[in-house]
């Protein structure tokens, strides 16, 4: 039972535009939600984060949106930069259950086109 | 140098043999956890550990075990290698119940 899901698999999009990545969830008890970036022969980096007291978090050209009740949330990057080509994984815990693992999504490629 | 390292970066072996991935951190953080990434599979969760005397199955915990021998030192165990377990392995820390994980390079498997 995939709890959380990226359902598209590859991206791509031109430089300077937006990028939108989804990410939808299944547990209603998720309540923290993280965003993680992949390259190649690299291990995840940590991107941003959301706590389900918010609807929004931003970080300079990175925002990710979260929709409680419809159980999504988003990523959105603009304006896209060529470096931003990798892997992005979605994630999310119940810190309220006290559980202490992440679940993650099964990632979505990006490609920055010049 | 990196604050979570992984040994080996690569290893091939052949179905039956026993592997060790091992881990090391210097971060600091009591949380270690051990992940598998497959394609169109994501990151899944094989064991984690809160701390030396604290170890608990993830969603994929068969065929594998773990050992915690200290704080900073966390490793994965094949007891019997099969081909299905050929993966990229991530070890991960974590201050606390809440916040980021931090992962290391990743440990390349292939069992022929």
């Amino acid at each position: 039972d995939q709890q959380v899901k990226q359902n598209s698999p590859s991206l791509s999009v031109q430089e300077g535009r937006i990028s939108i990545l989804n990410c939808d969830y299944t547990n209603s008890m998720f309540d923290y939600f993280l965003w993680y970036k992949k390259y190649p022969a690299e291990g995840p980096t940590f991107l941003i984060s959301i706590s389900s007291i918010k609807d929004k978090n931003e970080d300079g050209r990175f925002t990710v949106f979260l929709n409680k009740s419809a159980k999504h949330l988003s990523l959105h990057i603009v304006p896209s930069q060529p470096g931003d080509s990798a892997v992005y994984f979605c994630a999310a815990s119940a810190i309220r259950q006290g559980a202490q693992k992440l679940v993650f999504g099964q990632g979505t490629r990006l490609t920055i086109n010049p | 140098d990196a604050d979570v390292t992984q040994t080996p970066r690569n290893r091939i072996t052949k179905t039956g043999k026993r592997i060790m991935l091992e881990c090391s951190q210097t971060k600091g953080h009591d949380r270690m956890y051990w992940y598998r990434q497959d394609p169109g599979l994501g990151l899944r969760l094989i064991y984690y550990s809160f701390d030396v005397k604290d170890i608990n199955k993830g969603e994929i915990s068969d065929g594998y075990s773990v050992s915690r021998q200290a704080q900073a030192k966390f490793s994965l165990s094949l007891e019997s290698a099969i081909p299905n377990q050929t993966a990229l392995y991530f070890c991960a820390t974590r201050y606390g119940s809440t916040g980021e994980l931090f992962f290391g390079e990743g440990s390349r498997l292939t069992v022929l």
